[in-house]
C-alpha cells in the first residue's frame, strides 16, 4: 500500500456545486495532515491544515478520521477559481519531512 | 520579493552537460529541500538539508548532488543531465515550529 493514495480524478465539476474528496495514508502513527492546492505549472501553496476535530475555512472543509486512516476535503459553492489540483500530505512527526500524494485534479466547469 | 527564488525559471540543456539549478530564500529557515514533479508521479524528493552541514538523499538522488552554501541557499546539480531528467524542479523550506512547507516557482528542465 502507498503511504498517501489519492484519486488522481479528473473530478468534473459544474459551478456552484458540492465536491469532495479523499485521501488514505498507511502509516497511522502519522501526526500531521495538510491540503496543498496547486494550480498548473506553479508550486504548491498550503490550502489549510487537518485537524483531529475537523477544521472549515470559508467554503473549505477538511476532516480527518483517523480510525479509517482518511482525511477528505470538501468545497461548497466551488468557483472557477477552485480548478487546481489538490495535493494530500502527510507526516509522522511534527517537522518530519512530509509525504506527499500525487493529487487529485479538480475541474470546475461553468 | 518572493520568500524562495529559483533560478533559471526555464532551462534547456543537452545531454551530458552539467547543469546547476539555484535556490535562495528569505524566510530565514535551517530546512531546505529539492523535489521534482513529473506528470502522473506526483512530487518526488531529490535531496534535504536541515542545516548548513546536513545533507541527505531522498528518494531520487541518483544523477543528482546537492550543495547547501549558507542557510539561504541550496543548489541541485545534475551532473550529466540526461533526456528522462526533464522534469518541474522545486525548491522548497520549512520550519519545523510551523506547519507547511513553502515552496519557489519551480524550474522547468528540458533535457534534449
Amino acid at each position: 500500500r502507498k503511504e498517501v493514495e489519492q484519486d488522481p480524478g479528473p473530478f468534473n465539476v459544474p459551478e456552484g456545486a458540492t465536491v469532495a474528496f479523499n485521501c488514505t495514508y498507511s502509516n497511522s502513527a502519522s501526526q500531521s495532515f495538510f491540503w496543498y492546492r496547486q494550480d498548473c505549472r506553479k508550486e504548491p501553496k498550503l490550502l489549510m491544515s487537518v485537524y483531529s476535530s475537523g477544521n472549515e475555512d470559508g467554503r473549505f472543509t477538511a476532516q480527518l478520521n483517523r480510525a479509517s486512516q482518511y482525511i477528505s476535503l470538501l468545497i461548497r459553492d466551488s468557483k472557477l477559481s477552485d480548478s487546481a489540483t489538490y495535493l494530500c500530505v502527510v507526516n509522522k512527526l511534527q517537522g518530519d519531512k512530509i509525504i506527499f500524494g500525487k493529487g487529485t485534479r479538480l475541474h470546475i466547469l461553468p | 520579493d518572493a520568500d524562495v527564488t529559483q533560478t533559471p525559471r526555464n532551462r534547456i540543456t543537452k545531454t551530458g552537460k552539467r547543469i546547476m539549478l539555484e535556490c535562495s530564500q528569505t524566510k530565514g529557515h535551517d530546512r531546505m529541500y529539492w523535489y521534482r514533479q513529473d506528470p502522473g508521479l506526483g512530487l518526488r524528493l531529490i535531496y534535504y538539508s536541515f542545516d548548513v552541514k546536513d545533507i541527505n538523499k531522498g528518494e531520487i538522488s541518483d544523477g543528482y548532488s546537492v550543495s547547501r552554501q549558507a542557510q539561504a541557499k541550496f543548489s541541485l546539480s545534475l551532473e550529466s543531465a540526461i533526456p528522462n531528467q526533464t522534469a518541474l524542479y522545486f525548491c522548497a523550506t520549512s520550519d519545523p515550529r510551523v506547519n507547511g512547507y513553502t515552496f519557489g516557482s519551480g524550474t522547468r528542465l528540458t533535457v534534449v
